[in-house]
């Protein structure tokens, strides 16, 4: 049980283009979504939390226009990186919790971000 | 905020050896949780652990939540290559949403 969906796994686009990263809890109910970003070697760095219906509280730091959050039902959450530049490569992580109050973060697979 | 220190940040030991890795914290939680991440995957929860003293294990594997609700240590026993990855640390307060997770721990296993 607890199964995170990411999509897609790679992405490789051209500088100036969006892309869209889907997270789906697959057998649970996601109340609060999670998106962090991952550089080599280092650990995860929260973007921001969403819940379902409300607006997502981002980090310190992490522009809202640039990447925008959408959690629009209890089962999927989508991230959008606007107009990507080679500086937002990266690894891009969703985690989802909710099914039960007290439920761990379950993290999907990553997408791996490339912009040329 | 919150945070962590997760040690060591990286060991490099060999096949059938045991495995410690420790997490602390200044201020109390209420969960703690250890996943293991495969390059190029997502972390993976391992255990999960919701009272202070308490000592679970999953296989190999032995976790326990420090009774100061500060810390908590993750043991890897009769450590196999595919053991290799980095293993995170994560306190959470319950209804608090997100998890505060520590920097990893790199496991590296010579067969």
């Amino acid at each position: 049980g607890a199964v995170v969906s990411q999509h897609p796994s790679w992405v490789i686009c051209k500088s100036g283009t969006s892309v869209k990263i889907e997270c789906r809890s697959l057998d649970f109910q996601a109340t609060t979504m999670f998106w962090y970003r991952q550089f080599p070697k280092q650990s995860l760095m929260l973007m921001a939390t969403s819940n379902e219906g409300s607006k997502a509280t981002y980090e310190q730091g992490v522009e809202k226009d640039k990447f925008l959050i959408n959690h629009a039902s209890l089962t999927l959450s989508t991230l959008t990186v606007t107009s990507a530049h080679p500086e937002d490569s990266s690894f891009y992580i969703c985690s989802a919790s909710g099914g039960y109050s007290n439920q761990p973060q379950h993290f999907g697979d990553g997408t791996r971000l490339s912009i040329l | 905020g919150q945070q962590l220190n997760q040690s060591p940040q990286s060991m490099f030991i060999q096949e059938g050896e045991d495995v410690s890795m420790n997490c602390t914290s200044s201020s109390i939680f209420n969960t703690w949780l250890w996943y293991k991440q495969d390059p190029g995957e997502g972390p993976v929860l391992l255990i999960a652990l919701y009272k202070a003293g308490e000592l679970t294990s999953n296989g190999r594997l032995t976790a326990q939540f420090g009774i100061t609700r500060k810390d908590s240590f993750l043991n890897i026993s009769a450590s196999i290559p595919s053991d290799v990855g980095i293993y995170f640390c994560a306190g959470r307060n319950t209804n608090a949403g997100k998890s505060t997770f520590g920097d990893g721990t790199t496991l590296t296993v010579k067969p």
